[in-house]
């Protein structure tokens, strides 16, 4: 497609299990940024990738969450041991560019929720 | 946390009407973007100013980036039924990590007809 694809859409998961969300950026771009969003909240940064190479992981809540882009492509979000705070929807954006204007362009998230 | 204010809030208001919306922070930023949410949609770009003082239209949208480069404003002229949904400002802050925005906690715009 020619956006950025996230999976799965909706997850579900009971507290204490690991959950992977996937992102594909659209083809061709650089940076690739995870956002995560509350409930009634404008979404908060938690990591940054510029091709393969995670330039920026200080948003990270917790080392329960981990990220990578092996390839400089598809990105993974994961959190271990999922706690009752972690239920947000998880957005990941791209831009063409290592520039960062500020202009990216958001999937669709991935909404968690932790039972 | 969240480091910009946005307001209002929630706006609604009947069609053909003008919206205006707000965004302001106590630190300066390089870079002030709008966004609109759709439910269950991520935020979609809809203006983007890279200099203070500057105004910039897009169709019935004009925003504007504050001289002091702490607050930016959107206004929407003549509103229509699918101008519906959450406004958020964003921002780059001086200092931060480039594309690392800072996001408002939206403006939640109904429409009537």
């Amino acid at each position: 497609g020619a956006g950025v694809s996230q999976s799965p859409r909706y997850k579900v998961a009971k507290r204490g299990q690991d959950v992977a969300l996937r992102c594909d950026p659209i083809s061709g771009h650089v940076s690739l940024f995870w956002y995560q969003q509350a409930l009634g909240q404008g979404p908060e940064f938690l990591t940054y990738f510029q091709n393969e190479a995670q330039l920026d992981k200080s948003g990270l809540p917790s080392d329960r969450f981990f990220a990578e882009r092996p390839e400089g492509s598809v990105s993974t979000l994961k959190i271990q041991r999922t706690q009752q705070e972690d239920s947000a929807v998880y957005l990941c954006a791209s831009s063409l560019s290592g520039l960062n204007t500020g202009e990216l362009f958001f999937g669709e998230g991935s909404r968690l929720t932790v039972l | 946390g969240q480091q910009l204010n946005q307001s209002p809030q929630s706006m609604f208001i009947q069609e053909g009407e003008d919206v205006s919306m707000n965004c302001t922070s106590s630190s300066i930023f390089n870079t002030w973007l709008w966004y609109k949410q759709d439910p269950g949609e991520g935020p979609v770009l809809l203006i983007a100013l890279y200099k203070a003082g500057e105004l910039t239209s897009n169709g019935r949208l004009t925003a504007q980036f504050g001289i002091t480069r702490k607050d930016s404003f959107l206004n929407i002229s003549a509103s229509i039924p699918s101008d519906v949904g959450i406004y958020f400002c964003a921002g780059q802050r001086r200092g931060s990590t480039l594309g690392r925005l800072y996001f408002g906690r939206g403006t939640q715009l109904t429409v009537w007809p």
